[in-house]
């Protein structure tokens, strides 16, 4: 079965740029949409954005200024940048599979998370 | 502060049932967007648990049921057990935001 992999560093100085990889197993990245959803310590979860293996992309408008999410088909992953981070982009940060069925959608799988700490 | 709204917290006896509510508004469930459901046990990543409303995905057992009616949905778990002591959240889409929101999420303790 398809599972996800995050990889990316753990401490972000603030005003720098977050970059993150999900790697996709057991499955081809092709076909499907591929999502960024984070969880602050504590709190709930939010959606990122979105990427189809075609490369279109869907964001959070409340981040869309300093979001990007790419694909890279060659390795089966995909990627997030988030940029001028503060500390309020503290978060657990999730990649998963974004299932689109006649308009309706929903996440599964997910990766296990990778959590960023934005400090100096 | 969430759009959909969900208890904090609810609680039960094992082999209880208990029920969590994921309250929305005519831009989200009551546009029609369907209501998934996600289970998060400790430390762990989010897992669905239900989509659509009301489906299981292969291997969530059947004491686990989602509804819909109006601008709201409903969890519902039957014969409460420990390993279900986990954080739940709802998620749906809504149009006045335009993109996809999650409830707040609730901590279910199994007493």
């Amino acid at each position: 079965q398809v599972q996800l992999q995050e990889s990316g560093p753990g401490l972000v100085k603030p005003s720098e740029t977050l970059s993150l990889t999900c790697t996709v197993s057991g499955g081809s990245i092709s076909s499907y949409y591929w999502s960024w959803i984070r969880q602050p310590p504590g709190k709930g979860l939010e959606w990122i954005g979105y990427i189809y293996y075609s490369g279109s992309t869907n964001y959070n408008p409340s981040l869309k200024s300093r979001v990007t999410i790419s694909v890279d088909t060659s390795k089966n992953q995909f990627s997030l940048k988030l940029s001028s981070v503060t500390a309020a982009d503290t978060a657990v940060y999730y990649c998963a599979r974004f299932i689109v069925v006649k308009g309706h959608n929903w996440f599964d799988p997910w990766g296990q998370g990778t959590l960023v700490t934005v400090s100096s | 502060q969430s759009v959909l709204t969900q208890p904090p917290s609810v609680s039960g006896a094992p082999g209880q049932r208990v029920t969590i509510s994921c309250t929305g508004s005519s831009s989200n469930i009551g546009a029609g967007y369907d209501v998934h459901w996600y289970q998060q046990l400790p430390g762990t990543a989010p897992k669905l648990l239900i989509y659509g409303n009301s489906n299981r995905p292969s291997g969530v057992p059947d004491r686990f049921s989602g509804s819909k009616s109006g601008t709201s949905a409903s969890l519902a778990i039957t014969g409460l057990q420990a390993e279900d002591e986990a954080d739940y959240y709802c998620q749906s889409y809504d149009s006045s935001l335009s993109h996809w929101v999650f409830g707040g999420g609730t901590k279910l303790t199994v007493l």
